[in-house]
């Protein structure tokens, strides 16, 4: 079955630590989306990427970095700048950018001990 | 100005009962707009894209008010499974011609009660 895969689902980071998200998608779309979600609050844009190769940054992006050297795949790094990561991620993709649908993986929540 | 309001509720209401959310928009020359619903702790899953004119899927019915920039979820004969988070997705311009983002609301919750 075709979609979007996102591990590990649950994440535990030590303080000053950089922790790494997985992506993977086989929908063979173009774009991919990382979002932060707080509780009670709605989803705000990390990064993007339209194709590979490249990336662009979202409203939120301090502390984080991406790379999209394959189509299917856009991991997200959580570094130690990112100083309160503790968050439900998100990823996205759809065919071709923002006028579309998106189709969401199933999360990852991730916590600092 | 916000980009993408929604009341966050929650709205309990009975089952069978119809409910309406409203969503408003910031930018004028949004073109796409769609509603997401999600469970706690889940992804969010595709309701309903919705269309200039309106459209419906069973219970339920999403529309669009462009000259006052807003977009409506009604959702009819509540069942209990309907409990979730609505949220609201516009795709947003930004910075130069031609530059959009999906910015979505902070979602309503809706509790449908026996």
């Amino acid at each position: 079955d075709g979609g979007i895969t996102q591990s590990p689902k649950y994440l535990f980071r030590k303080e000053g630590q950089n922790v790494t998200l997985s992506c993977e998608q086989n929908l063979n779309h173009d774009a991919m989306y990382w979002y932060r979600q707080d509780p009670g609050q709605g989803l705000r844009l990390i990064y993007y990427s339209q194709i590979v190769n490249d990336f662009q940054k979202g409203d939120i992006a301090e502390g984080y970095s991406v790379s999209r050297e394959k189509k299917e795949s856009f991991p997200l790094t959580v570094t130690s700048a990112q100083k309160n990561p503790t968050a439900f991620y998100l990823c996205a993709s759809n065919p071709t950018g923002v006028h579309e649908k998106l189709f969401f993986g199933s999360g990852t929540q991730l916590s600092v001990l | 100005r916000k980009e993408v309001e929604q009341d966050p509720g929650p709205f309990n209401v009975p089952e069978g009962a119809t409910v309406a959310f409203n969503c408003t928009y910031s930018n004028s020359a949004s073109q796409s707009f769609f509603w997401y619903r999600q469970d706690c702790r889940k992804e969010p899953k595709l309701l309903m894209s919705v269309y200039s004119s309106g459209n419906e899927d069973g219970r339920f019915t999403a529309q669009l008010n462009r000259a006052s920039q807003y977009i409506s979820l009604l959702i009819r004969d509540s069942k209990l499974s309907d409990s979730a988070t609505y949220l609201c997705v516009v795709n947003i311009a930004y910075s130069g011609a031609g530059s959009y983002q999906l910015t979505f609301g902070k979602g309503t919750k809706l509790s449908v009660i026996p």
